[in-house]
């Protein structure tokens, strides 16, 4: 149980389009999801808390204009890279975790976001 | 949250176990020790929690001293497979809240032949 799917796994775009993706909890409801950025050997970058029926909460320094984040169902959130250029290309990631009865944070399997 | 240090790699040779250690000198009460794995390309996964003493499952163990201000992650035997990047966490996880978890910089595991 407590699996969070990702899609999709990876994607090339243009530079000045904007991108969708998908992070779904497929046997539990997730009122607050989290996403995640990740460059090459480096750690994971917590980007900001999305919140089923409310806004997002955005870490500091992340632009929420630019990366668009929808909670509308308690089963699925989206984050939309907006207007993306190169330096948007990385690994993303999204986590949830069920109300109980699991331990710890289930992650997506993660978005391979290159801009060209 | 508490914020943790690990060492940046460690290297080891197939059949023998392998002890990471995290500090997190400043963990409160109510917090949670978390280690995940991370493999290139995927999401990282949970291996094991604990709040003291020792935990144990199917693919490690966890020690936890009595002042709780440390921990180690124990692998038996490790194998090719378990060259992946591990991270320990610390917070209030158990709480029905939603605590976001903030990663540290992990410990990359290389198991040689």
């Amino acid at each position: 149980g407590a699996v969070v799917s990702q899609h999709p796994s990876r994607v090339i775009c243009k530079s000045g389009t904007s991108v969708k993706i998908e992070c779904r909890s497929l046997d539990f409801q997730a009122t607050t999801m989290f996403w995640y950025r990740q460059f090459p050997k480096q750690s994971l970058m917590l980007m900001a808390t999305s919140n089923e029926g409310s806004k997002a909460t955005y870490e500091q320094g992340v632009e929420k204009d630019k990366f668009l984040i929808n909670h509308a169902s308690l089963t699925l959130s989206t984050l939309t890279v907006t207007s993306a250029h190169p330096e948007d290309s990385s690994f993303y990631i999204c986590s949830a975790r069920p109300q109980s009865g699991v331990y710890g944070y289930t992650f997506g399997s993660g978005t391979r976001l290159t801009v060209v | 949250l508490a914020k943790t240090t690990q060492p940046i790699s460690m290297d080891s040779y197939e059949g023998q176990e392998v002890n990471i250690t995290c500090s997190h000198n400043n963990i409160a009460t109510n917090d949670y020790i978390t280690w995940y794995q991370q493999f290139p390309s995927q999401g990282p996964r949970f291996i094991i929690q604990g709040y003291k003493t020792k935990v144990t499952n199917e693919v490690a163990s966890l020690f936890i001293p009595a002042d709780r201000k440390s921990s180690t992650l124990s692998l038996p035997r490790v194998s090719l497979s378990d060259t992946a990047v591990y991270y320990c966490l610390v917070g209030d996880t158990e709480n029905t809240g939603f605590q976001k978890l903030v990663f540290g910089t992990g410990t990359r595991l290389l198991v040689s032949p």
